[in-house]
């Protein structure tokens, strides 16, 4: 089955400055990677996705980057804010399966004003 | 829309007690999850529904786990009898369907559930 792996655990950025996230999966026959954002307490919230077809995706300070043959896929937060301190979970998932999603172990970021 | 309804949203039991978690879907979504995220990991699927058929529940425990989803809305899941290893959050999350294009899930709250 496919397995996920993330890094760092934690990251500790400075407020406007990026952050880079970084998942490797091991299953080729992955084809759709979403990333979910969790504050403390509230439930995980899809911030972006991307699809094997495509090699990048932006949607405003975030964006996300996949090389299919390296198998990894990563986020990037540019100009970080306060708010966007959270713990942050890469998935993988082949979407002609039953779309089962394997999550990787989180990343605890922490923006510092 | 309306999201993905939970409750209870805390409970806490003794060991060996039972214990049920209620999930309410999205409107319209055919596919129901149900994911045990330990403190400090990711959620881990335990069983998946494709309307009111199981289509994966390999990694539930199913000495103590069960789950339904009557009518192809709604669902249950319980555990009978807790053990402390239980102790976790349990989120339901749906989607429109299984798989292509319009396969995101979208989770609950969760209910937080503290084995003593």
């Amino acid at each position: 089955g496919e397995n996920v792996e993330q890094h760092p655990s934690t990251l500790s950025v400075q407020e406007g400055d990026s952050a880079v996230i970084k998942c490797t999966y091991s299953d080729s026959a992955s084809n759709y990677f979403p990333w979910y954002k969790q504050e403390l307490g509230k439930r995980p919230q899809l911030i972006i996705d991307i699809r094997s077809n495509v090699g990048e995706k932006k949607d405003q300070r975030i964006a996300v980057t996949l090389n299919k043959t390296a198998k990894h896929f990563s986020l990037h937060i540019t100009e970080t804010q306060p708010e966007d301190s959270a713990v942050y979970f890469c998935a993988a998932t082949a979407t002609d399966s039953w779309g089962k999603l394997q999550f990787g172990a989180g990343t605890q970021v922490v923006v510092t004003p | 829309e309306a999201g993905v309804a939970q409750s209870p949203r805390y409970k806490i039991i003794e060991k060996r007690q039972s214990v049920a978690f209620w999930c309410n879907p999205i409107s319209g979504h055919a596919t129901l999850y149900w994911y045990q995220q330990i403190l400090g990991q990711g959620p881990k699927l335990l069983i998946q529904f494709q309307n009111n058929g199981v289509v994966d529940d390999s990694q539930l425990p199913k000495d103590r786990f069960s789950a339904e989803r009557l009518k192809g809305v709604d669902s249950t899941l319980k555990i009978q009898p807790a053990k402390l290893e239980d102790s976790a959050v349990y989120l339901c999350a749906s989607s429109l369907v299984a798989s292509g294009v319009q396969n995101i899930q979208y989770f609950g709250a969760g209910t937080r559930l503290s084995v003593l």
